[in-house]
């Protein structure tokens, strides 16, 4: 989820197993949502993105859940792989624009 | 091959000094933007352009500036009055009018120290 701070949450997973990452957000207006992987010393990459109108979205093995009654978000990544590991943002957004509001990141980490 | 080539990757300046980084795309996209990044923090927006000419202030646009003199290319001053300027710029681009507005396309980001 999200934190404040150097300390970016972790989360460390099994290869193979299921991977959950959290969000959390608080602007009640925003209507549309997107997760960014961001490799170290890289720039973020695109993942999935879903609108307010949506609870569940699905890409090639990633899926996106959206509770708009909790204001929460998460990002399941099945069967997680090494290249998996990586720091994970949601980003929100009102009225569906590209002015994006980062959240601040959770760290996944892949054990072999 | 189409992308965003930011530049320089690793930039050191003494205080007190304006420095710019490049950021060229040839992806053909419309908007353009620039965040900043600290350590453990999510990205936060300086500046973007929709169109060229044409640039709206971000979140955190003191002490920056910008131009978008043509399509492709957006640079970014950091000037002596940004406080703490030590950071990861990213440059990113986008479509506008696609499906999915907050798809940005990043470049590899450009570290900036200030010594």
């Amino acid at each position: 989820g999200e934190s404040v701070g150097l300390h970016l949450p972790t989360l460390s997973v099994q290869e193979g197993d299921n991977s959950i990452i959290n969000c959390a957000y608080s602007n009640s207006a925003s209507d549309y949502f997107i997760w960014y992987k961001q490799e170290s010393g890289k720039g973020p990459q695109f993942i999935i993105d879903i609108r307010s109108n949506m609870d569940k979205r699905q890409g090639q093995r990633v899926t996106v859940l959206l509770n708009k009654t909790v204001k929460h978000l998460s990002l399941q990544i099945a069967a997680t792989q090494p290249g998996d590991s990586a720091v994970y943002f949601c980003a929100e957004t009102p009225g569906g624009g590209n002015k994006l509001t980062f959240g601040t990141g959770t760290q996944l980490k892949v054990e072999l | 091959d189409g992308g965003i080539t930011q530049s320089p990757k690793y930039l050191f300046r003494k205080e007190g000094q304006n420095v710019t980084l490049s950021c060229e795309q040839n992806l053909n996209h419309d908007a353009m933007y620039w965040y900043r990044q600290d350590p453990g923090q999510g990205l936060r927006l300086i500046y973007y352009s929709q169109i060229v000419n044409d640039f709206q202030k971000g979140d955190i646009a003191e002490g920056y500036s910008v131009s978008r003199e043509k399509k492709e290319s957006f640079p970014l001053t950091v000037t002596s009055a940004q406080k703490n300027p030590t950071a990861f710029y990213l440059c990113a681009s986008s479509v506008l009018g696609s499906g999915s507005p907050g798809e940005l396309f990043f470049g590899e980001g450009s570290r900036l120290t200030v010594l």
